[in-house]
């Protein structure tokens, strides 16, 4: 089973900066990677397939690179709406997919 | 517009079962896979089980095999989990969710809201 480990768990951002968010697999996924967005009581949102794709209606501040096993979420400018729990998900190696624990973007 | 509804959670004794439903909508049902991933309060995520499209190939977590079915009709628009043997650790928030492509390698792109199930005595 392939493990996907996030970093850092929580991160403290500022409206209006810059987020990276890391994701790594314990071997290599190719480019069949995803990233997630969850608020608290709702469902996870897609936001990148395919390492780098951006899902419909996603805004462009979300950017996703990484091929093999590093992997990066870069949110450029960070809004309000954007405070979140944010997850990576490998779909290489599978059953199982799996996902990293996530990591909390909340407001500095 | 794409809806997943799901249905059929609730508390229930370990050993039980309960039957997970999906109503589907928005969407040509049949043309994509389709997979089931809980979240357990307070938890991360975790995929338990997918299907094709076709429903020719199912696939399941380590954790639910032998315990869990997946299924679907595709005349009914609907996907179904068959759990059997719950135990405690099955308790968890349960999403149906779309996946990309007809295939089950693929990322998800529609998740419906999620059903309750706790197992408890």
């Amino acid at each position: 089973e392939i493990v996907m480990t996030q970093s850092p768990a929580t991160l403290s951002v500022s409206p209006g900066e810059r987020a990276t968010l890391s994701c790594r697999a314990s071997q290599s996924v190719s480019s069949n990677l995803a990233w997630y967005q969850q608020k608290p009581g709702q469902a996870p949102r897609l936001l990148i397939y395919g390492a780098s794709t951006r899902a419909t209606n996603i805004p462009a501040r979300f950017s996703g690179s990484g091929s093999g096993t590093e992997f990066t979420l870069t949110i450029s400018s960070l809004q309000s709406e954007d405070f979140a729990v944010y997850y990576c998900q490998q779909y290489n190696n599978w059953p199982p997919w799996t996902f990293g624990q996530g990591t909390k973007v909340e407001i500095k | 517009e794409v809806q997943l509804l799901e249905s059929g959670g609730g508390l229930v004794q370990p050993g039980g079962s309960l039957r997970l439903s999906c109503g589907a909508s928005g969407f040509t049902f049949s043309s994509y896979a389709m997979s089931w991933v809980r979240q357990a309060p307070g938890k991360g995520l975790e995929w338990v089980s997918g299907i094709s499209g076709s429903g020719g190939s199912t696939y399941y977590a380590d954790s639910v095999k032998g315990r869990f079915t997946i299924s679907r009709d595709n005349s009914k628009n609907t996907l179904y989990l068959q759990m059997n043997s719950l135990r405690a650790e099955d308790t968890a928030v349960y999403y149906c969710a779309k996946m990309l492509r007809i295939v089950v390698v693929a990322a998800i792109d529609y998740w419906g809201q999620g059903t309750l199930v706790t197992v408890s005595s």
